[in-house]
């Protein structure tokens, strides 16, 4: 069955360092892969957007790698921030125009 | 604010009432999603809409479980005969045609406790 893991439920780092979250998938070929990030009580916003043919993306802090191969995502933030501090969520999306599948999130904690 | 909007925010309801939510998305927006979210998950999908056709539904939508989009703008998401199971935050979200589906952009969510 088609599985999603982000593999850490929890990450804890220091202000300053660089944080990196992991998306695997299993059974999937996504077209695309897209990073959201959730603060307690609000819905998902949208990040960064990676496509199947792309290798990397940056955005300001931000870089997200797609690797098809290990099927697998990294989301790195650099120069961290206690603002940064929140629930980061991959969701893939399926080819055809199916709705996105979601990861359970990774909770970031940026400790000054 | 052309953000994603829903109502209620909350919504606290007794085991077989019946609830009704609202969803007006950005104007722009062609698609729209509803997904259900509880604590310690992702959202998980229920619907969509492109304009005012629903396009795709959940198998684990219970037929309890009904949405409409009756002029390709606003939507509602009704549940029927709720039960304790029932309590969430039920997301919505909206994305432009030219994304395809990506890029999706979500309300702020209502929260149902089912009691």
């Amino acid at each position: 069955s088609q599985k999603i893991e982000q593999n850490s439920e929890a990450l804890n780092i220091q202000e300053g360092k660089t944080a990196t979250l992991t998306c695997n998938y299993t059974n999937y070929s996504p077209a695309y892969l897209q990073w959201y990030r959730q603060d307690p009580g609000r819905g998902p916003v949208f990040l960064l957007l990676i496509r199947e043919n792309e290798k990397e993306k940056r955005k300001e802090r931000l870089k997200v790698t797609f690797d098809t191969t290990l099927k697998q995502s990294l989301f790195h933030i650099t120069a961290s921030q206690p603002a940064d501090s929140a629930t980061y969520l991959c969701a893939l999306d399926m080819r055809g125009n199916t709705p996105l599948v979601f990861g359970k999130g990774t909770r970031l904690s940026v400790i000054a | 604010d052309t953000g994603v909007s829903q109502n209620p925010r909350h919504k606290i309801t007794k085991r077989g009432q019946n609830v009704t939510f609202r969803c007006d998305p950005i104007s722009e927006h062609n698609r729209l999603y509803w997904y259900r979210q509880t604590l310690g998950q992702g959202p998980e999908f229920l619907t969509y809409f492109q304009n005012e056709a629903q396009l795709e539904k959940s198998r684990l939508l219970s037929d309890r479980f009904s949405a409409e989009r009756p002029k390709g703008s606003f939507s509602t998401l009704e549940i029927q005969r709720t039960e304790q199971g029932d309590s969430a935050m039920y997301l919505c979200a909206s994305s432009p045609a030219r994304t395809g589906g990506a890029e999706q952009y979500f309300g702020p969510g209502t929260r149902l406790t089912v009691t």
